[in-house]
């Protein structure tokens, strides 16, 4: 079982659509967890962490986070063209130091105009 | 903002080469990492930092060495460099518990 799954997608949304990310990880005491964007040939950005349970807004974008159910999920409202990327979800190793991470193959999303 | 560069974004090297990937941070963080990524297989961890002349093994360190001799620095070495090291290389810092990466350097290798 990997650390951290998601659906590699591809994901498609017509533009103004809510777009809707998910992920799951395997280890239980995990406590913090983070959505990266990922634009072709460029590195990943962070758009938004989570640690808590529940729902955390920013602009477009929540991040959902349910430690009993170990998933966290990301959603776009009013998705645009520009959103069209790979979603990576990172999820920190609790066992290690230094804010160590273990990523999911990410989610690519296409937002159709 | 926090800021790291990296040295090149593109590289072309020969079999056998040394090669040397240069990683730097202007925000005073004391964890660094160097991830490869590959299609499919997305981002695996090779080495990270978590202090100065400190160095921890990641995944998957074969073939691969590090230095940091500075707080800003973190350096990647491949000591003689494989088609199989063909990749996507990424640096990234941390404060606290989020990681800010780099652009990233493609390495080719022939």
């Amino acid at each position: 079982q990997k650390e951290v799954e998601q659906n590699s997608g591809p994901l498609s949304v017509p533009e103004g659509a809510i777009a809707s990310l998910n992920c799951t990880y395997s280890d239980r005491v995990s406590q913090s967890f983070f959505w990266y964007r990922q634009y072709s040939g460029k590195s990943p950005e962070l758009i938004m962490s989570i640690y808590s349970n529940g729902d955390k807004e920013d602009g477009r974008f929540t991040a959902q986070l349910n430690k009993a159910s170990q998933y966290v999920s990301l959603l776009i409202r009013d998705s645009q063209p520009s959103d069209s990327a790979t979603y990576l979800c990172a999820v920190k190793r609790e066992q290690t130091g230094a804010n160590n991470l273990f990523f999911g193959t990410g989610t690519r999303l296409t937002v159709i105009p | 903002d926090v800021k790291v560069t990296q040295s090149s974004r593109y590289l072309v090297k020969r079999t056998g080469e040394k090669v040397f990937l240069e990683c730097v941070q202007d925000m005073d963080h004391e964890n660094m990492f160097w991830y490869r990524q590959d299609p499919g297989l997305g981002l695996r961890l090779i080495y990270f930092s978590y202090d100065v002349k400190m160095k921890e093994k990641g995944d998957i360190p074969e073939g691969y060495s590090v230095s940091r001799e500075k707080k800003e620095r973190f350096s990647l070495i491949l000591e003689s460099a494989s088609t199989n090291q063909t990749s996507m290389y990424l640096c990234a810092s941390s404060l606290n518990r989020e990681q800010f990466f780099g652009p990233g350097t493609r390495l080719t290798v022939l």
